[in-house]
């Protein structure tokens, strides 16, 4: 069964912390892997796409990794600003299909003045 | 440049009623989506359209029916309402769909079923 866990489900950082959120996924075939920022009451934002051949991608004080092999992704966040509190949500996309994105959970991230 | 626009933003329904929720994309996207969000659960995906007059159904599709008319339109029908309904909808658009493209997000509709 196609499924993607986040860790942990929720996380407390002081501001100015740098902190990892961690995706694993059984999803096969792999297509491509997707990190989404959700503020609360809005809808999700892209932040990253991974493909399999790529193993690091940034953008900004995001960067997101990819282990293809153990099936593993983090998303890893420097310099904490208030502005992160938010879910990141990890959607990892499986073969050829638009309708087999698969969303997990998410890790609702809490950053403290 | 508005993007994707869901009205209403909140809705109250009794068991029974019908509603709409509104989709809207400025973005000449073919690819356009419902999601709903439950507590603990991830985003699942209800309906979704690769371009005017084709609509296929998602994983959670009971309950629920869309048309696509035009290529910026995509409503989302509840037929008749049930407090099993009540969740906050999600309509997303995307270029080529959502496995190759990045899908773009509504703010949301938050919909109560009593």
């Amino acid at each position: 069964k196609n499924q993607v866990e986040q860790s942990p489900q929720s996380l407390i950082i002081l501001e100015g912390k740098n902190c990892t959120l961690q995706c694993n996924y059984t999803v096969s075939p792999f297509s491509n892997l997707r990190w989404y920022k959700q503020d609360t009451g809005r809808g999700p934002v892209s932040l990253t796409i991974m493909t399999f051949s790529e193993n690091t991608k940034s953008n900004g004080r995001y960067t997101a990794t990819l282990d293809a092999d153990t099936k593993q992704s983090s998303l890893h966040i420097t310099a904490s600003q208030l502005s992160d509190s938010a879910s990141y949500i990890c959607v990892v996309s499986a073969g050829n299909r638009d309708d087999k994105i698969i969303f997990g959970k998410g890790t609702r991230l809490h950053i403290l003045p | 440049n508005a993007g994707v626009t869901q009205t209403p933003k909140f809705q109250v329904l009794k068991t029974g009623q019908s509603m709409t929720l509104q989709c809207a994309q400025d973005m000449n996207h073919e690819y356009m989506s419902w999601y709903r969000q439950d507590p603990g659960m991830g985003l699942r995906l209800i309906h979704y359209s690769v371009g005017a007059g084709i609509t296929d159904q998602g994983e959670v599709p009971n309950g629920y029916n869309v048309s696509r008319s035009t290529t910026e339109d995509f409503p989302l029908r509840l037929l008749s309402a049930a407090p099993s309904q009540t969740s906050v909808y999600f309509c997303a658009s995307s270029t080529t769909g959502p496995r190759t493209g990045e899908l773009f997000f509504g703010e949301g509709s938050r919909l109560t079923v009593l």
